[in-house]
C-alpha cells in the first residue's frame, strides 16, 4: 500500500479482554516499530522488528503485551488482560532502514472500560 | 540520558505571523539523528525532516526553516506566514542508534500550535 496501515482505528475492550492490533508497514519497509501514545503526551517505544527478527522489546510494559511479524511484513500487537492503563493510541512506523525516517500509520485508539 | 525537551506546551497565533518551536535534546553519542513530526487531529504523525549529527546546515523548505545548533542541543523549527492548516501537534524526536542499538525514536512532548484566522 501507498502508506503504514493499522486496523482496526478504534477499539473498546472490556477490563481483562485480550486484544489484538494490526499494522500492515509499507512494502518493502525492513524495519517495524510500535509505540504507545497517551492523551496529550508523545509517542512512547514499545518494540522494534527488523525483517521477522525483534530486536528490542524493552519498551513493552509488561508480560501482558506481546508483538510478533512471522513473516516479515504484517505485524500483530496482542494485549492480553486489558487494564484501563492500556488505554491509548497505538501507532505502528516502518522505515525502509534503521536510520531513515519512521512513517507512521494512523493509530489504534484503544479504551478499556 | 537520551531525553528530547519541548519547552513550549502550546502556542497560539495570528494568520500570517512567524512561529519557533523549539527542541533541546540530550544524549551522550556522536552520532545521532533528529526529527521533526506534524500531528494533525487525524492523528497520523506526518513526517517533516530528518537530519543527521554531522550536518549543521540550516535547512529550508518552501516555509518551513530548521535551525541545528550542536553547540547547544538544540534543533528549532520555524515556521514563516503561518496558516490556519499548520495548526497541529508538533513533536521532535532523538534516534541514536549507538545507545538504543534500534534506532527507536526518543519523542519530546509536543507543542500544540493554534493559528487563528
Amino acid at each position: 500500500g501507498a502508506g503504514v496501515s493499522q486496523s482496526p482505528r478504534y477499539k473498546v475492550a472490556k477490563r481483562g479482554q485480550d486484544v489484538a492490533l494490526r499494522c500492515d508497514p509499507i512494502s518493502g519497509h525492513v524495519s517495524l516499530f510500535w509505540y504507545q501514545q497517551a492523551l496529550g503526551q508523545g509517542p512512547e517505544f514499545l518494540t522494534y522488528f527488523q525483517n521477522e527478527a525483534q530486536l528490542d522489546k524493552s519498551g513493552l510494559p509488561s508480560d501482558r503485551f506481546f508483538a510478533e511479524r512471522p513473516e516479515g511484513s504484517v505485524s500483530t500487537l496482542k494485549i492480553q488482560r486489558t487494564q484501563q492503563e492500556d488505554s491509548a493510541v497505538y501507532l505502528c512506523a516502518s522505515s525502509l532502514q534503521g536510520t531513515r525516517g519512521q512513517y507512521f500509520g494512523a493509530g489504534t485508539r484503544l479504551s478499556v472500560l | 540520558a537520551q531525553k528530547v525537551t519541548q519547552a513550549q506546551t502550546e502556542i497560539s497565533v495570528v494568520e500570517k505571523e512567524d512561529v519557533t518551536l523549539d527542541c533541546v535534546y540530550e544524549t551522550r553519542d556522536t552520532t545521532y539523528y533528529l526529527f521533526w513530526y506534524k500531528q494533525p487531529p487525524s492523528g497520523e504523525l506526518v513526517f517533516l525532516i530528518r537530519r543527521n549529527s554531522f550536518d549543521e546546515q540550516n535547512e529550508i523548505s518552501g516555509r518551513y526553516s530548521w535551525n541545528f545548533q550542536k553547540s547547544t542541543s538544540s534543533f528549532n523549527f520555524t515556521i514563516t506566514a503561518s496558516q490556519v492548516v499548520d495548526s497541529a501537534v508538533y513533536f521532535c524526536a532523538l534516534s541514536d542508534a549507538v545507545t538504543s542499538g534500534t534506532y527507536k525514536y526518543i519523542f519530546g512532548t509536543g507543542t500544540r500550535l493554534k493559528v487563528l484566522a
